[in-house]
């Protein structure tokens, strides 16, 4: 049973466009929902998280929208730049030591010059 | 800046083989995990481990096994290397804490069984 459904598998966008990436989560005991971003070649990091107490987080262009009730979270990249090309995968966790995710399938996104 | 390292970026076995698969992170992490990543199937949790000698299954531990007996250090194991175990394998490391942590990724080895 897949616990956190991302799409769309990729995504192509323009740049200077606003790609949107959703992701869905079943279990209500997840707590933190971060994101991971991966260059080809190299391993995932972290890019941006949230917390289920706050609808929006923010950093630099990228935001991530919370829907707590519909159990639902995305992606925003605002002014995207051919830099941004990208696998994205979000991820949620529940609150213990031990920090294990659950990730999502992944995005694979270009941004074309 | 925390580093965690995987001793191969490619490596090539037969089937029926035994390999290792070695993680070194220098920051003092208590946790350790190790991923395999294939396309259209994201990371999935093979084993991760919270401390020295400890270690717990994550969600497709089959035909996989691991042993930390450091604390920077965790190896993961085919026991006998079957052809659907070629995939990208990743290590991760992080620490324990109240809230959660970032999970620290290497760059990953990526097997082929022939």
């Amino acid at each position: 049973q897949q616990q956190v459904k991302q799409s769309p598998q990729s995504l192509i966008v323009q740049k200077g466009g606003i790609p949107i990436i959703n992701c869905a989560y079943e279990n209500t005991a997840f707590d933190y929902f971060p994101w991971y971003q991966q260059f080809p070649g190299k391993g995932p990091a972290l890019l941006i998280a949230i917390r289920p107490d706050v609808s929006e987080k923010k950093e630099g262009r990228f935001t991530i929208s919370f829907n707590k009730s519909a159990k639902q979270f995305s992606l925003h990249i605002m002014d995207s730049q051919p830099g941004d090309s990208a696998t994205y995968f979000c991820a949620a966790s529940k609150n213990s030591g031990y920090s294990t995710l659950t990730f999502g399938k992944g995005t694979m996104l270009l941004v074309s010059p | 800046d925390v580093k965690v390292t995987q001793s191969s970026r490619y490596l090539v076995k037969r089937t029926g083989e035994k390999v290792f698969l070695e993680c070194v992170q220098d920051m003092d992490h208590e946790n350790m995990f190790w991923y395999r990543q294939d396309p259209g199937l994201g990371l999935r949790l093979i084993y991760f481990s919270y401390d020295v000698k400890m270690k717990e299954k994550g969600d497709i531990p089959e035909g996989y096994s691991v042993s930390r007996e450091k604390k920077e250090r965790f190896s993961l194991i085919l026991e006998s290397a079957s052809t659907n175990q070629t995939s990208m394998y990743l290590c991760a490391s992080t620490r324990t804490g109240m809230s959660n942590q970032p999970q620290h990724f290497g760059d990953g080895t990526r097997l082929s069984i022939l």
